[in-house]
């Protein structure tokens, strides 16, 4: 069945570093949207790509949908403390009409002070 | 303005016990889901239902039984809890199932812990 992958499972960084997460579908997508959860919070919706090779920009996050619209990335220039959470990436299942999203496993981010 | 709700948010109960989650969204959406997250942080499907009829069952056992008296609202019973349901239920909701560019708004969780 249709997959989405997420890499790295965990990710730790020094404030200031950069931190990025690769997210990889087994099929073509039609949009992928990215989520963030705080710790003890729950998923909350940031952005969505639609566009083949489309590049947005949040601040100092930047999400970027592949030419193949299979993968994408979500990165973090000079991360601060409140980056702490883990990233979802997520999918549209193939042609269902049921508003199913398949997600990635996650990528925990943890910041060091 | 809480747009999606849950109640209770937190649950402890033994083995063996009946318990019911439920779920109100106040955002007008036809949509709502029911997800379980595990320890790892794995988000599953479990249930959609659009405009009260259920639409996504995925393979979770038929001792969950979800149930929309209306689609503001998204029940979730559980007979018969056993440990592996310890986790944490989330609800969310969305516009419309049918358009795959629908964000997916959550609420805040339900931590049940099966003693």
């Amino acid at each position: 069945g249709q997959q989405v992958m997420q890499i790295p499972q965990y990710q730790h960084v020094q404030e200031g570093e950069d931190f990025t997460t690769y997210c990889n579908s087994s099929t073509t997508l039609s949009n992928i949207q990215w989520y963030k959860q705080r710790p003890g919070g729950h998923p909350v919706f940031l952005i969505q790509l639609v566009k083949s090779g489309e590049v947005k920009k949040q601040k100092r996050l930047t999400f970027q949908f592949g030419e193949a619209k299979k993968n994408s990335s979500l990165h973090i220039t000079a991360t601060q403390t409140t980056d702490v959470g883990t990233y979802f990436c997520a999918g549209p299942l193939g042609s269902s009409n049921t508003g199913k999203l398949i997600f990635g496993q996650g990528t925990t981010l943890q910041v060091k002070p | 303005d809480t747009a999606v709700s849950q109640t209770p948010k937190y649950l402890v109960t033994q083995m063996g016990n009946d318990k019911s989650i439920k779920c109100e969204q106040n955002l007008g959406h036809d949509t709502m889901y029911w997800y379980k997250q595990d320890s790892k942080k794995f988000l599953k499907i479990m249930f959609s239902y659009n405009n009260k009829e259920l639409i996504i069952n995925e393979t979770v056992p038929n001792r969950f039984s979800p149930k929309s008296p209306d689609k503001a609202h998204l029940n979730l019973h559980i007979n018969s809890l056993e440990l592996g349901d310890s986790a944490v239920y989330f609800c969310a909701s969305s516009q419309d199932a049918g358009d795959p560019y629908n964000e997916q708004f959550f609420g805040p969780g339900t931590r049940l812990t099966v003693l």
